[in-house]
């Protein structure tokens, strides 16, 4: 149980173009999603908090316009890089809360590739 | 949220027993310990998680002091796919159904050797 999944697996795009990420809680319903971001050989950064029917938050420095965070299920979240910039290239992972609250469980990530 | 100290590597030889301890002086009392490893390219993935005394369960073992101020994951007899990054995370369990943040360190690079 407890399986998170992420699609793509990994994207490679042109500078200036949107893509989207989507992450999925496959055996259980997740009120609450996290959206991390992983830089090579330094650790996961939170980057924004997504609560299903409302509007996430962000952590400080994160740009909420470049960032967009959708989670219209109990199931499903989105992030869409807009405009993405070589400098947008990153590991990126989601992660499901359980459903006391008190356990994250990781998707196996997205590479992103801005060319 | 508690900071939590690891070491940044540590190396093993297969079939060896291996204690990674972690750090964390300013737990506090609602706070929960929780153990995640992660291999290259991959999302983490959930090892343990404890509050006081010890925990196990079929992939390791956590000891926790009765001051808490500190935890060890024991992995038992590690294999070569053993290797990956071990993080620690401490923090308080959900409130009215709330989920809690996870604050990442940095994590420590356990290299298990032939």
């Amino acid at each position: 149980g407890a399986v998170v999944s992420q699609h793509p697996s990994r994207v490679i795009c042109k500078s200036g173009t949107s893509v989207k990420i989507e992450c999925r809680s496959l055996d259980f319903q997740a009120t609450t999603m996290f959206w991390y971001r992983q830089f090579p050989k330094q650790s996961l950064m939170l980057m924004a908090t997504s609560n299903e029917g409302s509007k996430a938050t962000y952590e400080q420095g994160v740009e909420k316009d470049k960032f967009l965070i959708n989670h219209a299920s109990l199931t499903l979240s989105t992030l869409t890089v807009t405009s993405a910039h070589p400098e947008d290239s990153s590991f990126y992972i989601c992660s499901a809360s359980s459903p006391t609250g008190d356990t994250q469980y990781f998707g196996p990530g997205t590479r992103l590739t801005v060319l | 949220l508690a900071k939590t100290t690891q070491p940044i590597s540590m190396d093993s030889y297969e079939g060896q027993e291996v204690n990674i301890t972690c750090s964390h002086n300013n737990i506090a009392t609602n706070d929960y310990i929780t153990w995640y490893q992660q291999f290259p390219s991959q999302g983490p993935r959930f090892i343990i998680q404890g509050y006081k005394t010890k925990v196990t369960n079929e992939v390791a073992s956590l000891f926790i002091p009765a001051d808490r101020k500190s935890s060890t994951l024991s992995l038992p007899r590690v294999s070569l796919s053993d290797t990956a990054v071990y993080y620690c995370l401490v923090g308080a369990p959900a409130l009215s159904g709330s989920a809690r943040q996870l604050t990442f360190g940095s994590g420590t690079q356990l290299t298990v050797l032939p």
